[in-house]
């Protein structure tokens, strides 16, 4: 059962456009999102997160949007750059089997074509 | 400020053999976390831990694997008798306190030990 579910396992963008990675979850429960970046060989890295009590947050070229009737956030980044080349996770916590415990999509692979 | 370490890098075990992967967490952070990431999958959620306690151990297999968190040295995953399906990509990460909702803290992810068991 998959809580939380990345469709796109692959994403390319020119350089300098926007790039819009999708999530969509099932577990109305949740109230924590995070996205995470990872490069081949490396652990994820965090990139922004998001409440559920709101519905944007930005930082820097990075913006996450939550539509929590929808079940769905997505992350922009803009402008695209080459070394956003990686695999973006989405992960969701706070459903009562515990806050700690991230729940993972199975990540979408960003091409940024230069 | 080093970040999470992990060790070893690669272990490579034959069937039947004990693996034993290392985590130190960041300083200054006391919650420690263990995911598992088989290919093509996201992670998974093992075990979470502090210092001499294991809290929630929801997500890890009942034979073969346990952790602990001693008051000195680093974090221990240890899996007995390895199987080819214990193949995976495991990733410790590290908080400075409870994460979640209420509390806004990330957790921060080492670089992951690879383990292949042949």
């Amino acid at each position: 059962d998959q809580q939380v579910k990345q469709n796109s396992p692959s994403l390319s963008v020119q350089e300098g456009r926007i790039s819009i990675l999708n999530c969509d979850y099932t577990n109305s429960m949740f109230d924590y999102f995070l996205w995470y970046k990872k490069y081949p060989a490396e652990g994820p890295t965090f990139l922004i997160s998001i409440s559920s009590i709101k519905d944007k947050n930005e930082d820097g070229r990075f913006t996450v949007f939550l539509n929590k009737s929808a079940k769905h956030l997505s992350l922009h980044i803009v402008p695209s750059q080459p070394g956003d080349s990686a695999v973006y996770f989405c992960a969701a916590s706070g459903d009562t089997s515990g806050t700690y415990k991230y729940i993972f999509g199975t990540g979408t692979r960003l091409k940024v074509l230069a | 400020n080093a970040g999470v370490m992990q060790n070893p890098r690669h272990l490579v075990r034959r069937r039947g053999q004990e693996a034993r992967l290392r985590c130190s967490p960041m300083k200054g952070h006391s919650h420690v976390y263990w995911y598992r990431q088989l290919p093509e999958e996201g992670l998974k959620f093992m075990v979470y831990l502090q210092k001499e306690n294991i809290i929630d151990e929801s997500g890890m297999p009942k034979e073969r694997f346990s952790a602990e968190f001693p008051k000195e040295g680093p974090s221990i995953l240890r899996i007995q008798q390895v199987v080819r399906g214990d193949s995976a990509a495991y990733f410790c990460a590290s908080s400075p306190s409870l994460t979640g909702t209420y509390s806004y803290n990330e957790q921060f992810f080492g670089p992951g030990t690879r383990l292949t068991v042949l």
